[in-house]
C-alpha cells in the first residue's frame, strides 16, 4: 500500500500569509495526487487534483506543485474562509490513501 | 452531488449489520468508480472501498476487508456497502464518492451518513 506523510499536522496563520502544506508519498504515484479541503459539517471539497490542476470554481490563491514523491499545497494569502483541514490523496493505486490531514488555525 | 439515500444516523450494536446505499451517478465515460470513504469522531479522513462500475472490480481498506462487502444494483442505479461484524471503531460519518478518470479524483460526494457502533 502507498502511504501519504502530511505536513505539518497543525499550523497557525493569519489572514493574508502565505501556507504550504507537504505531503511525501512512500513510491511514485504518477502524479495522481489530489488535495481536499474538509470543513466541519461539510463534505470534503475538491481543490487540486494531478498534482497541479485547480478544480473549476475553485479560488487562483490555492496551487499545487510536485512530482515523483514530494507534493504541496500553496494557500498564497491566507482568506478567513480557509482555515479548515486539508487532506492530500493518492488515487495511482487501491487502496486510494489519504494523508493524516493538516488542521489550518487562527494564529 | 451523489445522493446517499439513507442520510441520518444510524446505531448498531457491535457485532450487526448494515447497509448504506448510495445513488450511483448517471453514466458517462469520465466516471470509473463510486467510492466509500469515513470519518471517525477525531481521525482523519479514511478511504474504505470502491467499486469499478464498468466491470464490477471492488476494492477494500485492510481495516474493513472480509467484513464489508460493496456492490452495484444497475438496475436500481444504486452502490451498496454491507457492512457486517461492526466493531466500535467502525463508527464514522460515512461518504459516498465519484472517482473520476479525466483527472483522477473524487468528486461529488454525498451528504454523508453517521454511523454508531455501540459496544
Amino acid at each position: 500500500d502507498i502511504q501519504l506523510t502530511q505536513s505539518p499536522s497543525f499550523l497557525s496563520a493569519s489572514v493574508g500569509d502565505r501556507v504550504t502544506i507537504t505531503c511525501r508519498a512512500s513510491q511514485g504515484i504518477n502524479n495522481h495526487l489530489a488535495w481536499y479541503q474538509r470543513e466541519p459539517g461539510k463534505a470534503p471539497k475538491l481543490l487540486i487534483y494531478g498534482t497541479s490542476t485547480l478544480q473549476s470554481g475553485v479560488s487562483s490563491r490555492f496551487s499545487g506543485s510536485g512530482s515523483g514523491t514530494e507534493f504541496t499545497l500553496t494557500i498564497s494569502s491566507l482568506q478567513p474562509e480557509d482555515f479548515a483541514t486539508y487532506y492530500c490523496q493518492q488515487l495511482n493505486d487501491y487502496p486510494l490513501t489519504f494523508g493524516g490531514g493538516t488542521k489550518v488555525q487562527i494564529k | 452531488e451523489v445522493q446517499q439515500l439513507e442520510p441520518g444516523g444510524h446505531l448498531v450494536q457491535r457485532g450487526g449489520s448494515l447497509r448504506l446505499s448510495c445513488a450511483a451517478p448517471a453514466f458517462t465515460f469520465a466516471i470509473n468508480a463510486v467510492n466509500w470513504v469515513r470519518q471517525s469522531p477525531g481521525k482523519g479522513l479514511e478511504w474504505v472501498s470502491g467499486i469499478v462500475l464498468s466491470g464490477g472490480e471492488s476494492f477494500y481498506a485492510d481495516s474493513v476487508k472480509g467484513r464489508f462487502t460493496i456492490s452495484r444494483d444497475s438496475s436500481m442505479n444504486t452502490i451498496y456497502l454491507q457492512m457486517t461484524s461492526l466493531r466500535v471503531e467502525d463508527t464514522a460519518l460515512y461518504y459516498c464518492a465519484t472517482l473520476y478518470n479525466t483527472g483522477w479524483y473524487l468528486d461529488d460526494w454525498g451528504q454523508g451518513t453517521l454511523v454508531t457502533v455501540s459496544s
